[in-house]
């Protein structure tokens, strides 16, 4: 099983381009969510998508736009790309709106020059 | 989100050794989440709690919701090789806020 995927795993952008992170769920769990990992600090969410057709943001939504596409595909776009974006990106999804993760992507590098 | 304080920030263990990791809080938590990351990987869900005082197990993992609900514990008994990697705790306040700790690194020791 997939599980989770997330494309692509490594990126590199100059600021102000824009890119599209892409994530796909097999399970068909209702929940997908985006969190950034930075050193030394915990996971943060930036936006979550509660069931088909509805997103809300999370803690650290400023600079990012997210589309639920339909229920496998939770999309995250950084439309003016800055350094302080320079992360790695994971993509999560639940069975149902606990807002708790169950399944992880292994991940986005993303790198903003 | 709510700060939460892992405890150690790294550990070192030898194989067979039992070793024991918590997470604080300064407000009260109403589920507490532990996952696992290996090196260039998403985190895994070992365990997650419920209600204060519970302790539940998953193989040699166990793990403790504390009594005041502003913390928890995770013991790995009989460590392994394959048991490094970055543990995280995470708590769900009432607002259903998610809050992750900074993690705490196992590295065997040489």
């Amino acid at each position: 099983n997939a599980g989770v995927t997330q494309t692509p795993k490594f990126q590199v952008l100059k600021t102000g381009q824009s890119m599209t992170l892409q994530c796909a769920q097999d399970m068909n769990h209702n929940s997908m969510y985006w969190y950034r990992q930075d050193p030394g600090m915990g996971l943060r969410l930036i936006y979550y998508s509660a069931s088909e057709g509805t997103t809300d943001k999370g803690e650290v939504p400023n600079g990012y736009n997210v589309s639920r596409l339909n229920k496998r595909e939770f999309s995250l776009r950084l439309e003016s790309a800055a350094p302080s974006q320079t992360s790695v990106y994971f993509c999560a999804s639940s069975e149902s709106d606990l807002r708790q993760p169950q399944h992880f992507g292994d991940g986005t590098r993303l790198s903003i020059l | 989100g709510q700060q939460l304080n892992q405890s150690p920030q790294s550990m070192f263990i030898q194989e067979g050794e039992d070793v024991s990791m918590n997470c604080t809080s300064s407000s009260i938590f109403n589920t507490w989440l532990w996952y696992k990351q290996d090196p260039g990987e998403g985190p895994v869900l070992l365990i997650a709690l419920y209600k204060a005082g519970e302790l539940t197990s998953n193989g040699r993992l166990t793990a403790q919701f504390g009594i005041t609900r502003k913390d928890s514990f995770l013991n790995i008994s009989a460590s392994i090789p394959s048991d490094v990697g970055i543990y995280f705790c995470a708590g769900f306040t009432n607002d259903y806020k998610l809050s992750f700790g900074a993690g705490t690194t196992v590295t065997v020791r040489a």
